[in-house]
């Protein structure tokens, strides 16, 4: 069974540039999440789909973040225009709708210049 | 407000000695509880949850983990610790159902020596 697949795995942007991440979930798993981790911290929730819905946005700095989810599947989050303090680690999980275990893809790490 | 102390930033044990990384939680309701790993450039990969039942549960790659209610904690523990073992450690604490969300402690690296 094929995991949580992310794209890029790493990418480096100047400032004020606007950058793409994408997510694909394992097959089934309704629900998808996007986390930010920083360098020595543990991962912190971003946004949470069920389905096509945003269900918990409310970490989601939306005046340059946004996602989407539009066919229930595949997900995209963008930052636009990106700053130095985004340079992290955005990581995408799914689970099956109301099952807590939530399986990571590997991330994609961003470099903000 | 639910959260996450993993109070070991960073532990070095030798190769076949014990291991055993703290967590301490704090929730307003039962907890549900995971810990999980993640080697350099990967996710989160989960060790084992725990949620009802026998508070001494197993995962896989031989780690186990104690529950006790009375400390709020949760703890990682492996009886010899394998060179492929170095890594982070990751404690987490949610709602039994992902009708919330979940809280990640910061971590807790680990190296260990030949």
């Amino acid at each position: 069974e094929a995991g949580v697949v992310q794209s890029p795995r790493y990418k480096i942007i100047e400032k004020k540039q606007p950058v793409a991440f994408w997510c694909n979930p394992i097959s089934g798993h309704n629900t998808l999440y996007w986390y930010l981790q920083n360098l020595g911290q543990g991962p912190e929730l971003l946004i949470r789909y069920e389905n096509e819905e945003a269900v918990d946005d409310s970490q989601l700095p939306k005046d340059r973040f946004s996602a989407e989810r539009l066919k229930g599947v595949d997900s995209t989050l963008k930052i636009q225009p990106a700053e130095l303090g985004d340079s992290a680690v955005y990581l995408c999980a799914s689970s099956f709708s109301g099952v807590a275990e939530q399986y990571f893809g590997p991330g994609t790490r961003l470099t903000v210049t | 407000a639910q959260s996450v102390t993993q109070p070991d930033i960073h532990i070095t044990v030798s190769e076949g000695a014990s291991l055993e990384l703290r967590c301490n939680y704090s929730y307003g309701a039962t907890p549900y509880l995971f810990w999980y790993v993640q080697s350099p450039g990967q996710g989160l990969q989960l060790l084992l949850k725990y949620f009802s039942g026998d508070t001494l549960v197993q995962g896989i790659k031989g780690f186990e983990a104690e529950f006790k209610r009375s400390q709020s904690s949760f703890n990682l523990r492996k009886p010899s610790v394998h060179w492929s073992d170095a890594a982070e450690y990751f404690c987490a604490v949610g709602p039994f159902t992902n009708a919330g969300k979940s809280t990640f402690g910061d971590g807790t690296t680990l190296t260990v020596k030949p």
